[in-house]
Order: C-alpha cells, then sequence, then structure tokens
C-alpha cells in the first residue's frame, strides 16, 4: 500500500510570493492534516480537512489556507510569503472515522524563503 | 483541553544501555496515545499506540511503553539502545470525544554514543 505522497520535496521561494503544496493520502484514508515543523517551534498543527470540509483549524494566520478534493488529496497555500514561513510542512492521513486511529505521514515540503 | 508534556528535550545514551524517553499528559478522560520517531529530513514514522487494551504496548524497533493512569504518564523504553535509535521522538495523544484532533508534544532528540 503506497503511503503519503507529498510533491515537492524541496521549494525555494522569495518573499511576497505564493507557494501551493500537495499531499495524496493512503488510500482509504479521508482525513488529511497539515503541519509546520520548525527548530523554534516544533510541531504545530495547521489544519485537518475530512470529506472535503475543514474539520479544525489551528492558530495560524489567513495566509494560510487549504483544501481537499473529492478524491481526499489536499492542497495547501500559503500566500505572501514571509522569511518566517520557511520551514518542513507535513501532511498527514488517517482513515478519520475514529480518534484512536493513527497519523500516517509523508515525508514533507522542505519549503526555504529568501 | 488536553495537553502533553515530554520531559527532556535532548537525551543522551550509551549504546546498549537502556532508553527511556518520558510522557505526560493532562486529561481528564485517559486519552489516546501514541508515539512518534522522525528520522533526519523525514516524516514521522509510528512506533506504537495505546487505545486502552492493554496498559503495556508493544511497538516497532523493540520499543515499548506503559499506559499509567494514575501517573498519567506513557513513557517509551527500550532495553537496549542501538546506534540506528538516534532520533527525535513524539508522544502525541487524541481526544476520546469526536474532536478529531492530535496534540504533538515537543519532542525528545534521542542521541546514542558509542
Amino acid at each position: 500500500k503506497a503511503g503519503v505522497t507529498q510533491t515537492p520535496r524541496y521549494l525555494i521561494k522569495t518573499r511576497g510570493q505564493q507557494v501551493t503544496l500537495s499531499c495524496s493520502p493512503i488510500s482509504g484514508h479521508r482525513s488529511v492534516s497539515w503541519y509546520q515543523q520548525t527548530p523554534g517551534q516544533g510541531l504545530q498543527f495547521l489544519f485537518e480537512y475530512f470529506s472535503e470540509t475543514q474539520r479544525n483549524k489551528g492558530n495560524f494566520p489567513g495566509r494560510f489556507s487549504g483544501r481537499q478534493f473529492s478524491n481526499s488529496r489536499s492542497e495547501m497555500n500559503v500566500s505572501t510569503l514571509e522569511l518566517g514561513d520557511s520551514a518542513l510542512y507535513l501532511c498527514a492521513s488517517s482513515l478519520g472515522g475514529l480518534s484512536n486511529q493513527p497519523q500516517h505521514f509523508g515525508d514533507g515540503t522542505r519549503l526555504s524563503i529568501l | 483541553a488536553q495537553s502533553v508534556t515530554q520531559l527532556g528535550s535532548h537525551v543522551s545514551v550509551s549504546e546498549g544501555a537502556l532508553v527511556l524517553l518520558r510522557c505526560n499528559y493532562s486529561s481528564s478522560v485517559p486519552p489516546y496515545l501514541f508515539w512518534y520517531v522522525q528520522y533526519p529530513n523525514q516524516g514521522l514514522q509510528l512506533l506504537l499506540k495505546y487505545t486502552s487494551a492493554a496498559t503495556l504496548v508493544k511497538g516497532i524497533n523493540g520499543f515499548e511503553a506503559e499506559f499509567k493512569k494514575s501517573e498519567t504518564s506513557f513513557h517509551l523504553t527500550k532495553p537496549s539502545a542501538h546506534m540506528s535509535d538516534a532520533a527525535e521522538y513524539f508522544c502525541a495523544v487524541s481526544d476520546r470525544g469526536r474532536t478529531y484532533k492530535y496534540i504533538f508534544g515537543t519532542g525528545t532528540r534521542l542521541k546514542v554514543l558509542a
């Protein structure tokens, strides 16, 4: 069974630009969550989608947005990039029906802002 | 609100020594608990999970964790450390309601000394 796939693996952008990251969950998984990981802040929750609806949201500004498609694939968009947005962005999927189901992570997209 | 605390952001052990990584949770109802491991430039990988069956949970790579309700703890142990165990470890909780939120600890970086 294929794991969670995130594309691209690496991305370099400049301040003010926008970026879209993609996540393909494990087949059959309906929940997709996004996290930002930085050395200083650790793992921070961005948002979670289930069946194309945002079900949970973290404390990030509106520049960070996401969506989920009918095939459960998800995209995350960051507009007006800032230097502080440099991070590893992780996507995780789960079946989503019960809270005892673990999340399965992709290898992340490393975003660098110049 | 539930939370999770990992004591010790860095832990060093000698090869062959016992590994003990600490995790305490704060929740009025015992949550579901997970341990994940992250190797450099990779996503998080599930080591083990507690979902209210046996209190001693065995995971991959020789790791195990014991759920202790009286101590609100879920510490991760391994009898004998290998060099390949050097990585960052995260404890996570998920509530038993239907919020589907996962709360991650700040992580413990394990260093294994030859």
